[in-house]
């Protein structure tokens, strides 16, 4: 069965650095979404993309933030400079639509830890 | 605002009792509700979604619009069911889900 996947699965970095976090989603999907877990708490939405345009994004979303998706296959999501409160895991989703009959599929995170 | 309350972080049971995973939700519009479960070093997966009213691994989960509740139930627990479940409510227009805090379920033998 496809999966979506995330590299790294572990990401260290020090503040103020640039870091891109990558996902290939399933090959079939058009809807990505980006999702954090702050350690303790509950799962964020970030942002949403289709047809290479930021759907929705929610306020944490900020400048700082982007997302590409630079070749067709890779979904990319770069924080331009870390802060102490990025560390998290990240997740990134994929699904045909975005409907409710349609299932967001979640890749097994990459866990940033900024220093 | 849209919002989703699990109001337990950590329920615990044993073997072959009846488990009930509280959510409660907040939403101007007909909500759409998810259940997600996470197993122990393995990826968030959907678990069941209200529209499609199906039982999966012995779970239900019955839509309350009067209570604004979304509760999954299991009548046996087994100790394959340890796991986080996250109860989630979709915002259509872009997919984007909001998720509860999650509750740990943990079935002692």
């Amino acid at each position: 069965e496809p999966e979506v996947t995330q590299t790294p699965s572990h990401q260290v970095t020090q503040m103020g650095q640039e870091v891109i976090l990558r996902c290939v989603p399933i090959s079939n999907h058009l809807y990505f979404y980006w999702y954090r877990q702050i350690l303790g708490q509950k799962v964020e939405f970030l942002v949403s993309f289709y047809n290479n345009e930021i759907s929705e994004k929610s306020e944490i979303f900020d400048d700082q933030f982007s997302v590409e998706r630079p070749d067709g296959s890779n979904f990319t999501l770069k924080i331009r400079s870390t802060k102490l409160e990025d560390s998290a895991m990240y997740f990134c989703a994929s699904s045909r639509d975005y409907s409710s009959t349609d299932t967001q599929y979640f890749g097994p995170g990459t866990r940033l830890t900024v220093l | 605002a849209q919002r989703v309350t699990q109001p337990e972080k950590l329920l615990s049971v044993f073997k072959g009792a009846p488990v009930e995973l509280k959510c409660n939700y907040s939403y101007s519009g007909s909500p759409e509700l998810f259940w997600y479960v996470q197993y122990s070093r393995q990826r968030l997966q959907l678990l069941l979604r209200h529209i499609s009213r199906e039982s999966i691994k012995g779970f239900t989960a019955d839509l309350n619009k009067g209570e604004t509740s979304f509760h999954l139930k299991k009548p046996f627990a087994q100790e394959e069911d340890s796991a986080m479940y996250y109860c989630a409510l979709i915002y259509s227009n872009t997919g984007k889900l909001i998720f509860g805090q999650g509750t740990t379920l943990q079935v002692k033998p």
